[in-house]
């Protein structure tokens, strides 16, 4: 079945600096999705991609659909104590609908 | 406009015991999904209902676990004859259409977290 490979597991990092994350898939994708998860709360979505090769920034986020659409990575620039929760990419196959297979998170810590 | 409501947000239950999760869509949303998240793991897919309908049920255990989407009402997740490895939180998403490029974005709840004692 489909797999998705996230790194870094965590992440420690100080406030001001920046953040990167990526994904990498054993087969095509052709939606990736980047959620932000906080304790005890649902995933809310950051960023979607839906063509290969397509940059898409959101505030302070940037994400990236990769050209061999079996990656994906998301910045995070000027990071902030807000930032601080578990980020988690999803990849929708085709022919799948609409199910999303997640990456297993990346933990972000930030010390003011 | 409401978002993904769940409910209940933490359910108890003692082993053998029933579980029923309930889950509304986003107004204007016709696709349920439900996932399964263990502590510090990733969602795993489980179920995917359009109205009346179960599309995709291949996340889904064979045995005790079961969903619907009916017509009218919520959609329900219902765990029979629970075990304590059933405890985790589970979420409801919900999507507008399917197949890209626009409006296929899942949306979650807050999930309900289940323990079993």
């Amino acid at each position: 079945g489909q797999q998705l490979n996230q790194s870094p597991q965590s992440m420690f990092i100080q406030e001001g600096e920046d953040v990167s994350m990526n994904c990498t898939s054993s087969s095509i994708f052709n939606t990736w999705l980047w959620y932000k998860q906080d304790p005890g709360e649902g995933p809310v979505l950051l960023i979607a991609l839906y063509k290969a090769g397509e940059l898409t920034s959101n505030g302070r986020l940037t994400a990236q659909f990769g050209i061999t659409r079996k990656d994906s990575f998301l910045n995070i620039s000027a990071s902030i104590p807000s930032d601080v929760g578990i980020y988690f990419c999803a990849g929708q196959g085709n022919n799948q609908g609409g199910k999303l297979i997640f990456g297993q998170g990346t933990e972000l810590s930030v010390k003011p | 406009n409401a978002g993904v409501m769940q409910n209940p947000r933490h359910l108890v239950r003692r082993r053998g015991q029933e579980a029923r999760l309930r889950c509304s869509p986003m107004k204007g949303h016709s696709h349920v999904y439900w996932y399964r998240q263990l502590p510090e793991e990733g969602l795993k897919f489980m179920v995917y209902l359009q109205k009346e309908n179960i599309i995709d049920e291949s996340g889904m255990p064979k045995e005790r676990f079961s969903a619907e989407f009916p017509k009218e009402g919520p959609s329900i997740l219902r765990i029979q004859q629970v075990v304590r490895g059933d405890s985790a939180a589970y979420f409801c998403a919900s999507s507008v259409t399917v197949g890209g490029p626009v409006n296929t974005e899942a949306f979650f709840g807050q999930g309900t977290r289940l323990t079993v004692v």
